[in-house]
């Protein structure tokens, strides 16, 4: 089946501690993101990747982190997580950027105490 | 950067009525125009979409037109469904950028 994973679904945290969202796709995408969703604004891009080692900012990137080390994984570094980092996010992938269909993982919740 | 504006933020109709969502989009050189609808502790999920050398696009009981000139596109859902509740979504990826811009959201509510 074709599918976006993320992990954890959940996690709740403090000020400062580094923390890492997983980020896995199956269907041999180029094009990979993060987005974050908070009521009121919809869902703002991160970071992008085009491909392996091909990594970008999007519209909201400060105080994190990505890497694509294999096509297939994605993940989402928080160095030093601060407050207003809570929010919910999202990782996607379509074949090969924006003008394609995106597929989205079911999303992770981030609460930063 | 690109701009997009959904309206409206909230719609609730009855069980068998019509509902349109209408975004409207600042760059012109957009050329892909998709919906996603999202249901509650899910990811978005592409429902239809629309390219711009197409006017319009149906698949069942949803449709999306747009309209280049007045940059505007809308998705039309006839003969609504309970299950059809849930968060919509438009999306306009900028010309010349691999950064998409989505709206800001519908609520859509189908009352029994």
């Amino acid at each position: 089946e074709a599918q976006v994973t993320q992990n954890p679904r959940y996690l709740i945290t403090v000020t400062g501690k580094k923390l890492t969202v997983t980020c896995s796709q199956n269907m041999n995408h180029e094009y990979m993101s993060w987005y974050r969703q908070d009521p009121g604004l919809g869902l703002r891009q991160i970071y992008y990747s085009m491909n392996v080692e091909v990594t970008d900012k999007g519209d909201v990137p400060e105080g994190y982190k990505v890497s694509r080390k294999e096509k297939r994984n994605f993940p989402l570094i928080l160095e030093s997580p601060s407050p207003n980092q809570t929010s919910l996010y999202f990782c996607a992938s379509s074949l090969d950027g924006p003008n394609q269909p995106q597929h989205f993982g079911d999303g992770t919740r981030l609460s930063i105490l | 950067g690109e701009n997009v504006e959904q309206h409206p933020s909230t719609l609730s109709v009855q069980e068998g009525d019509s509902a349109v969502i209408k975004c409207t989009y600042s760059d012109s050189a957009s050329n892909y125009f998709p919906w996603y609808k999202q249901e509650l502790g899910k990811g978005p999920q592409l429902i239809i979409d629309i390219r711009s050398n197409v006017g319009e696009k149906k698949d069942q009981r949803i449709a999306v037109t747009l309209n280049k000139t007045a940059k505007h596109f809308s998705l039309h859902i006839t003969e609504t469904q309970p299950e059809d509740s849930a968060v919509y979504f438009c999306a306009a990826p900028r010309g010349g950028s691999y950064i998409p811009t989505f709206g800001r959201g519908t609520s859509l509510i189908v009352h029994p």
